[in-house]
């Protein structure tokens, strides 16, 4: 069975700060991981996907199989980067997204 | 922007009420996705079609909700009877086809946010 955990069901940091939103999984094939972000009144999107190793908004996030983990990073928060973030894992060959519970991210001013 | 498009967006009902929700996805996109969402929690797949055929129904509740892609473009979610727990948002998505690589994305919609009283 797949399973992926956020840990945090809410995080605040201060403007410029770092950020680091948790995600683990349990899986034991191998696995695709995405991040996807969803601001306020806006519709669920993709933010990033472990296979293209890029960053996105300043967001990086590199997957650690040994952990079975895949955190999302950035060095200096910004006030636009408040939003809901949920980790989701997909078998490799398949389509079915398989999500966390969700971490709020609010960034003080 | 065109992007999936659903409707309602916002549907008030009593239990025991029927209810149904319509998708209309990215023109083009072979892979039509339901996903009930409870507040508080990650969206969780209910069906997925693959052009009009059904790919993964495993999590639908099938004595209550039942969906279906006619031509294998929209596609419409139904609840009947509905229950006080069936409220959540439910969220359309599509991708561009069963190859499951990295180019695969899904892209969901403003989703319909369902109250049972």
């Amino acid at each position: 069975a797949q399973r992926v955990t956020q840990p945090e069901k809410l995080l605040s940091v201060f403007k410029g700060a770092p950020v680091e939103l948790k995600c683990n999984y349990s899986y034991s094939g191998s696995p695709e991981l995405f991040w996807y972000v969803q601001y306020s009144r806006q519709r669920l999107q993709l933010l990033l996907r472990h296979i293209s190793r890029e960053s996105i908004k300043g967001f990086t996030a590199d997957l650690n199989k040994g952990e079975t983990s895949f955190h999302l990073k950035k060095p200096f928060a910004q006030e636009e980067d408040s939003a809901m973030y949920y980790c989701a894992l997909r078998r490799w060959g398949a389509q079915k997204l398989v999500f966390g519970q969700g971490t709020r991210l609010t960034i003080n001013p | 922007e065109a992007g999936v498009a659903q409707s309602p967006r916002y549907k008030i009902i009593e239990k025991r009420q029927s209810v149904a929700f319509w998708c209309n996805p990215i023109s083009g996109h072979a892979t039509l996705y339901w996903y009930q969402q409870i507040l508080g929690q990650g969206p969780k797949l209910l069906i997925q079609f693959q052009n009009n055929g059904v790919v993964d129904d495993s999590q639908l509740p099938k004595d209550r909700f039942s969906a279906e892609r006619l031509k294998g473009v929209d596609s419409t979610l139904k609840i009947q009877p509905a229950k006080l727990e069936d409220s959540a948002v439910y969220l359309c998505a599509s991708s561009p086809g069963l190859a499951g690589g990295s180019y695969n994305e899904q892209f969901f919609g403003p989703g319909t946010r369902l109250t049972v009283l």
